[in-house]
């Protein structure tokens, strides 16, 4: 049981290019969210999925996409990185509305 | 919409003594409460969850929070830390027809020895 895991650990972009990153749970978990993280920021929420098929934006949902083609997987896309967008990104998932998250180990996106 | 507030951005304090890290939060419907922990280059651990019933919640690692929704608190108390409870501490809130978390700032706990 692996919890939630996310691919890659690390990336560096140049501004322009697109990238993918993919959120995996094993929970069977309804909800999965993406949040990314700023030093002084906290965690704010950038899209989220209350199930296979459905997706939601959420408070910073600019410059990103994403996608949940099944219920395991959640994806955050950027078609074309900015040096805004340098930051620790995070997938978590629920099981219910309001329950509690499970967090992944994060990502770390540098865009120069 | 849901806001977090962490009245405090960092907070020293002496291994062995008690903390509190206060939380206020602004909402004018039932909701969920949350801390969460956070040590360095990992991702995040709920520590304690209030939901409803009793507003005293006990956590891991020996924490607990007391609910008050009539100061709209959730501060998160310790009466004796250690040196490895140095950490960011979130404190979060769902409800209201949100579906994702909202985040106060964070609280960086400093322990000394």
């Amino acid at each position: 049981n692996a919890g939630v895991t996310q691919t890659p650990k690390f990336r560096v972009l140049k501004t322009g290019q697109s990238m993918t990153l993919l959120c995996a749970q094993d929970m069977n978990h309804e909800y999965m969210y993406w949040y990314r993280q700023d030093p002084g920021m906290g965690l704010r929420l950038i899209h989220y999925s209350v199930g296979e098929g459905t997706t939601a934006k959420g408070e910073v949902p600019d410059g990103y996409n994403v996608s949940r083609l099944k219920k395991q997987n959640f994806l955050l896309g950027l078609e074309s990185a900015a040096p805004s967008q340098t930051s620790v990104y995070f997938c978590a998932s629920s099981y219910m509305r309001g329950g509690e998250q499970y967090f992944g180990p994060g990502t770390r996106l540098t865009v120069t | 919409a849901q806001s977090v507030t962490q009245l405090d951005s960092q907070v020293p304090v002496f291994e062995e003594a008690p903390v509190e890290l206060r939380c206020n939060y602004s909402s004018s419907v039932s909701v969920y409460l949350f801390w969460y922990v956070q040590y360095p280059n990992q991702g995040l651990q709920l520590l304690l969850k209030y939901l409803s019933g009793s507003t005293l919640v006990k956590g891991i690692n020996g924490f607990e929070a007391e609910f008050n929704k009539s100061q709209t608190s959730f501060h998160l108390r310790k009466p004796s830390v250690h040196i490895s409870d140095t950490a960011e501490y979130f404190c979060a809130v769902v409800g209201g027809g949100a579906d994702g978390l909202t985040f106060g700032k964070g609280t960086h706990l400093i322990i000394q020895p």
